[in-house]
Parts: structure tokens; C-alpha cells; sequence
């Protein structure tokens, strides 16, 4: 089982639209995730951090399953501006040094 | 603050050929890491740095490759001789706490071995 899973999409999306998408990972020792955003030929930057209690920043929900080993995004009333590749990251947990990255979901919100 | 920053951002050169890349992480913080990105393996943390001082270099694919950071604003990654396999694009990140916390990246230096 790889790390870090995510479905590579793409997305297709209708604009107003609500999305919604997963990422699993393998390592039950991890501690810390994050959603990480990357645009085109651009490098990634944080989009939000994922809490146990989850955690909404406008239009983004971000939720946390341990027990299923997976977290998630979801993004209301999507915007033509929120097409990008979407990287769900989390750390290596049990005292190894490291974040591992998932290879992203690519979003396309069509007009 | 200009954020993190990477040159060239893009790189040609020929197999068998050295290449330098550099980056100036964000002034004040202590964690500087170099990530390769590609569409086969996605992105790939080869090594970083706590206050100038290697950490983990476990991801350097192999000795060709080479990190050194001298001062607190400056690292370079060294590929020595390139090979095409090694293109890809290459990120720098840096970091003001813990590791796990924000890593704020560069623009990248996008490069591609004949």
C-alpha cells in the first residue's frame, strides 16, 4: 500500500458546484496533515491544515478519519479560480523525520 | 519578504554535464528542505537541513547528487554528472518551527538533461 493515496482525477466540475475528494494513508503513526494546493507549473502552497476535530475555512472542509486512515477535502460553491492539482500531505509519524506527499487531484471547474 | 528563492528557474544541459542549483530560503527560518517533483513519483523530499546542518539526506537518489548549505541564507544541490533521468523539477522549501509546521516553496528550477 502506497504511503499516501490520492484519486489523480481529473475532476471535472461544474462551477457553483460542490466537490469532494479523499486521500488515504498507510502509516497509523502519522500525526499531522495538511491539504496542500499547487497551480499549474506553480509550487505547491499550504491550502489548510487537517484537524482531529476538523476545521472549515470559508468554502473548505477539511475531516479527518483515523480510524479509516483517510482525510478529506471538500470545497462548496466552487470557483472557475479553484481549478489545481490538490496534495494531501501527512507526516511520518512515530518519531521518523519527514512529510510525504501524495501525487495530487487534479480539479478542473468548468465554466 | 520575497519568499523563497530559486535560480535558474530553468536549466538545460547536456548528460554527463554538473548542475548547480540554488536557493535563498525565507530569512529567520531554520528548516530548509530540496524536493524533486516528476509525473511518475510526485514529490519527493531528498534532504533538509536544521540550522545549516544535514539532517536527513535518506531520499539522494545517490552520490551524484550533493546538498551543502553554508550559511543560514544560502544551499545549493549539485548533480554531478546529470543523467536525463534526472529531470524534473526541483523545489526548495523552508520553514520557521517544527518541520511538520507551513513549508513555504520556491518557484523551482525546472530541469531537463539531454
Amino acid at each position: 500500500r502506497k504511503e499516501v493515496e490520492q484519486d489523480p482525477g481529473p475532476f471535472n466540475v461544474p462551477e457553483g458546484a460542490t466537490v469532494a475528494f479523499n486521500c488515504t494513508y498507510s502509516n497509523s503513526a502519522s500525526q499531522s496533515f495538511f491539504w496542500y494546493r499547487q497551480d499549474c507549473r506553480k509550487e505547491p502552497k499550504l491550502l489548510m491544515s487537517v484537524y482531529s476535530s476538523g476545521n472549515e475555512d470559508g468554502r473548505f472542509t477539511a475531516q479527518l478519519n483515523r480510524a479509516s486512515q483517510y482525510i478529506s477535502l471538500l470545497i462548496r460553491d466552487s470557483k472557475l479560480s479553484d481549478s489545481a492539482t490538490y496534495l494531501c500531505v501527512v507526516n511520518k509519524g512515530g518519531g521518523a523525520d519527514g512529510l510525504t506527499f501524495g501525487k495530487g487531484t487534479h480539479l478542473i471547474i468548468q465554466p | 519578504d520575497a519568499g523563497v528563492i530559486q535560480s535558474p528557474r530553468h536549466e538545460v544541459t547536456e548528460m554527463g554535464q554538473e548542475v548547480t542549483l540554488r536557493c535563498k530560503p525565507i530569512s529567520g527560518h531554520d528548516y530548509l528542505f530540496w524536493y524533486r517533483q516528476t509525473m511518475m513519483r510526485g514529490l519527493e523530499l531528498l534532504i533538509y537541513f536544521n540550522n545549516n546542518v544535514p539532517i536527513d539526506d535518506s531520499g539522494m537518489p545517490e552520490d551524484r547528487f550533493s546538498a551543502k548549505m553554508p550559511n543560514a541564507s544560502f544551499s545549493t544541490l549539485k548533480i554531478q554528472p546529470s543523467e536525463p533521468r534526472d529531470s524534473a523539477v526541483y523545489f526548495c522549501a523552508s520553514s520557521d518551527r517544527e518541520w511538520t509546521e507551513t513549508q513555504y516553496f520556491g518557484p523551482g528550477t525546472r530541469l531537463l538533461v539531454l
